[in-house]
């Protein structure tokens, strides 16, 4: 079983619309679960990081995260064409300060 | 601030050669990250570093690849002898301390090994 699961796509969302990105993980004492953004050729840049069940809102970006059920969401809201990219779920595990990383989504937002 | 810096930006060599990588961490982080990616494997942890100290190396795939961290501003990835199954996107990044674990990228090295 991968500890960091996504779905790896391609979503394709009509631009405007929401799109929701989902991540499961297996180690149920993590505690920390980041959301990155990887353009085509570029390095993975950090948009949200949450740490406690609930909504976690930045911008058009809303992370959430249910302890419970091992997973965690990004939803982007009024996509945009810019927003077209891979989007990696990173989870700390419990008792470590390294990140398992999901194999990363791509999401296409359709102008 | 600069953010985390990497050099060279990319590196082609022939197989059997001697690579070294090179970052510098975002100044005041004691936490730094060698990662790989490839489209195969994904992004994948090779080691990392707290306070210039290597903590966790599970990920380095042989014996052929070395990393160290002499002092706070600086680390090398090492492979010697490269391989072509070498080839990949090659990743530092670095964090603080404290609640967050925030982890911030450099623009990685794209090596290809001939």
């Amino acid at each position: 079983q991968k500890e960091v699961e996504q779905n790896s796509g391609p979503l394709s969302v009509p631009e405007g619309a929401i799109a929701s990105l989902n991540c499961t993980y297996s180690d149920r004492g993590s505690q920390s679960f980041f959301w990155y953004r990887q353009y085509s050729g570029k390095s993975p840049e950090l948009i949200m990081s949450i740490y406690s069940n609930g909504d976690k809102e930045d911008g058009r970006f809303t992370a959430q995260l249910n302890k419970a059920s091992q997973y965690v969401s990004l939803l982007i809201r009024d996509s945009q064409p810019s927003d077209s990219a891979t989007y990696l779920c990173a989870v700390v595990p419990s008792g470590t300060y390294k990140y398992i990383f999901g194999t990363g989504t791509r999401l296409k937002v359709l102008a | 601030d600069a953010g985390v810096i990497q050099s060279p930006r990319h590196e082609v060599t022939e197989m059997g050669q001697e690579v070294t990588l090179r970052c510098k961490p975002i100044s005041g982080h004691d936490y730094l990250f060698w990662y790989r990616q490839t489209m195969m494997r994904g992004l994948e942890l090779l080691i990392y570093f707290n306070n210039n100290v290597p903590i966790d190396d599970s990920g380095m795939p042989e014996d052929r690849f070395s990393a160290k961290m002499p002092n706070a501003s600086f680390s090398t990835l090492k492979i010697q002898p490269s391989e072509p199954r070498d080839s990949a996107v090659y990743f530092c990044a670095s964090s603080g301390t404290g609640a967050s674990y925030e982890q911030y990228f450099g623009p990685g090295t794209r090596l290809t090994v001939t």
